[in-house]
């Protein structure tokens, strides 16, 4: 079972263009809500993090929107860098338990 | 502060034999978790540890794997006997009891399996 829904699969996005990677959640016990970013040959690392009680949080060029009534938040990416072309993950967990991860989007920004 | 560490970085091994992957958290860390990324997509729980207990195993398939976390620091993940279908990228990750639920990840064994 599919807990955690994530699309596109790949996105090619224009250096100073913005990227936006979506997931859904069926589980309303998530509490946590984290994005990871992953390079090839690296683990996944945190990019950004929410929880259900606001609606956005923004870290630099970095925004999670949240929409917890459609059990939905997505990753904004302003002005794209070439640098953040990487494999962008969302996940869910309950606490600071195990997560449920997305399968993944991978970001590609052209110069 | 020292990440995950995990050895070895690369395994190729024929279908059938097994083979063993180590995991040292980051010091203090008290729960620590391995998962299984399998090309293409997000990594999957196989078991979570709470200390030297485990707390979650319920996507472990036991008939072929083991962990064991004995002394509640560093990890044993274990497969015997591979199969083709078990060839991924095996992930350690550890969080601190208390902390945000942020899970700092290793680099990972990649597992090739013939």
């Amino acid at each position: 079972q599919q807990q955690v829904k994530q699309s596109p699969q790949s996105l090619i996005v224009q250096k100073g263009g913005i990227s936006i990677i979506n997931c859904a959640y069926e589980n309303t016990a998530f509490d946590y809500f984290p994005w990871y970013q992953q390079f090839p040959g690296k683990g996944p690392a945190l990019l950004i993090a929410i929880r259900p009680d606001v609606s956005e949080k923004k870290e630099g060029r970095f925004t999670i929107s949240f929409n917890k009534s459609a059990k939905q938040f997505s990753l904004h990416i302003m002005d794209s860098q070439p640098g953040d072309s990487a494999t962008y993950f969302c996940a869910a967990s309950m606490g600071a338990g195990k997560s449920t991860f997305g399968d993944g989007t991978t970001l590609t920004v052209k110069p | 502060e020292a990440g995950v560490a995990q050895s070895p970085r690369y395994k190729i091994i024929e279908k059938r034999q097994s083979v063993a992957f180590w995991c040292n958290p980051i010091s203090g860390h008290a729960t620590l978790y391995w998962y299984q990324q399998i090309l293409g997509q997000g990594p999957k729980l196989l078991i979570q540890f709470q200390n030297n207990g485990v707390v979650d195993d319920s996507q472990l398939p036991k008939d072929r794997f083991s962990a064991e976390r004995l002394k509640g620091v560093d990890s044993t993940l274990k497969i015997q006997p591979a199969k083709l279908e078990d060839s991924a990228v095996y992930l350690c990750a550890s969080t601190a009891q208390g902390g945000t639920g942020e899970q700092f990840f290793g680099p990972g064994t990649r597992l090739t399996v013939l």
